[in-house]
């Protein structure tokens, strides 16, 4: 079974407007962190925000945030206020705490590619 | 500036001649990754290091060599390369630090390699 899905390999939306990118997860650790990574298409990944599975509040940083459902293990990221900058390939990532011994992987989900139009 | 980074940022080459992709941090990570990203697949980590002269094999190590000589330092060697590793690669570091999987992982730049 695949550890991270993102179901959608594009999206549009348009200038100024809020968009959810979907991911979910599966693990039986019962403790773990989730990323969120953007690769713009210069190609480097530039680290967006983190959610761990014992946080009480659901991470924001700007115009990211990040809708944590636990129970459902999704942890969507949602972008505000859309500009043409935020065009993009997006990656969810989580790591397993079991993995902490392990150099700290991150296992990566397939991605999905924002456009954001005019 | 804290940053990872690569070289070369892109190569093409020939089936079977030796190469070395360099990464080099600045933050004095103990923890060191390779991953390639391939279309449609994410990326996946190949090797990684905990320290010094400490390297394990990720979920695709076939056809790779690593070596951590110093801390800084995590090279990636292609003894025999071949068209399949045609890919993007991935340097990343992290500390090892008290925050566990907390720890946000830095990207090198990526090198675009292709094998002829």
């Amino acid at each position: 079974a695949q550890k991270i899905t993102q179901t959608q390999p594009g999206m549009f939306v348009q200038e100024k407007e809020a968009v959810t990118l979907d991911c979910t997860y599966d693990t039986s650790d019962p403790s773990y962190g989730l990323f969120w990574y953007k690769q713009p298409s210069s190609g480097e990944m530039i680290f967006l925000i983190y959610q761990g599975s014992y946080d009480q509040q659901n991470a924001t940083e700007g115009r990211y945030s990040l809708n944590f459902q636990k129970a459902r293990k999704s942890a969507n990221l949602v972008i505000s206020a859309s500009q043409l900058g935020d065009s993009a390939m997006y990656f969810c990532a989580m790591r397993e705490a079991i993995n902490t011994g392990t150099a700290s992987k991150l296992t990566f989900g397939t991605g999905t590619r924002l456009q954001v139009t005019l | 500036e804290a940053q990872v980074t690569q070289n070369p940022r892109y190569l093409i080459t020939v089936t079977g001649k030796k190469l070395t992709v360099t990464c080099s941090q600045n933050m004095n990570h103990e923890y060191m990754s390779w991953y390639r990203q391939d279309p449609g697949l994410g990326l996946r980590q190949i090797y990684y290091s905990m320290n010094v002269e400490v390297t394990d094999k990720g979920d695709v190590p076939e056809g790779y060599k690593v070596s951590r000589k110093e801390k800084r330092n995590f090279p990636l060697i292609l003894e025999s390369p071949s068209p399949n590793q045609t890919s993007l690669y991935f340097c990343a570091s992290s500390l090892r630090g008290t925050g566990g999987f907390r720890e946000t992982q830095y990207f090198g730049p990526g090198t675009r390699l292709l094998v002829l």
